[in-house]
């Protein structure tokens, strides 16, 4: 049964950091690509990064008001973890952030199979 | 970036009644259209994709239809347990949402 498990949330001062893990079981941890989409309070769904299992490559949408630079993820092949790193965090970062498993590999037609029930970051003074 | 519109944002509905749920992209995704069914404090789920391919384990009741622009998630009779938010997400260019359908009991 494929799983995933966020965790890591919680209340951050603006320019501060959080680090984001989401805990995956059940399938090849190297054969599909991980996606993180948040839900900002009043807000749709909105990807955030994805990182592509079987050489680790990393996308960020092209948004003016994308993270790159701030977010990145990292890999421990050994628990079947990813982990989001978020640095300089915003107001406008507060959300549930969702971590979900791809139908495959970054660069063919993916949706998202799987995913996980969310952590809340509240990015806040 | 591909717009996704949903409408409408909320569906009053009775049990056992049939419900209709639109989605238009702003320019063609071929068929690479997905639904997800999220309710309060869950993950959200993966009902329809490819348009039209239901999910394993999703109820014949919910059918997903359309192509281009114009798509179209039909749940034919309405249970208790399908009350909840549903999005449509296009993933022909990276990957766009919808801002999602509430259907709530009448």
């Amino acid at each position: 049964e494929v799983q995933l498990l966020e965790s890591g949330g919680g209340v951050v001062q603006p320019g501060g950091s959080l680090r984001l893990s989401c805990a995956a079981s059940g399938f090849n941890f190297r054969s599909y690509s991980i996606i993180w989409v948040r839900r900002a309070p009043g807000k749709g769904l909105e990807w955030v990064t994805g990182f592509r299992g079987s050489d680790g490559t990393t996308y960020y949408p092209d948004s003016a008001d994308s993270v790159k630079g701030r977010f990145t993820i990292s890999r421990d092949i050994s628990r079947n973890t990813l982990y989001l790193q978020m640095n300089s965090l915003r107001a406008e970062d507060t959300a549930i952030y969702y971590c979900a498993k791809a139908s495959g590999e970054i660069g063919a037609s993916i949706y998202f199979d799987y995913w996980g029930q969310g952590t809340l970051v509240t990015v806040s003074s | 970036e591909i717009v996704m519109t949903q409408s409408p944002a909320t569906l009053s509905v009775s049990p056992g009644e049939r419900a209709t749920l639109s989605c238009r992209a702003s320019q063609s995704v071929s068929t690479n259209l997905a639904w997800y069914q999220q309710k309060p404090g869950q993950a959200p789920r993966l009902l329809i994709y490819g348009a039209s391919t239901r999910a394993t384990g999703i109820p014949a009741r919910f059918s997903g239809s359309g192509s281009g622009t114009e798509f179209t998630l039909t749940i034919s009779s309405l249970q208790s347990e399908d009350f909840a938010l549903y999005y449509c997400q296009q993933y022909n260019d990276w990957w766009t949402f919808g801002q999602g359908t509430k259907v709530e009991i009448k």
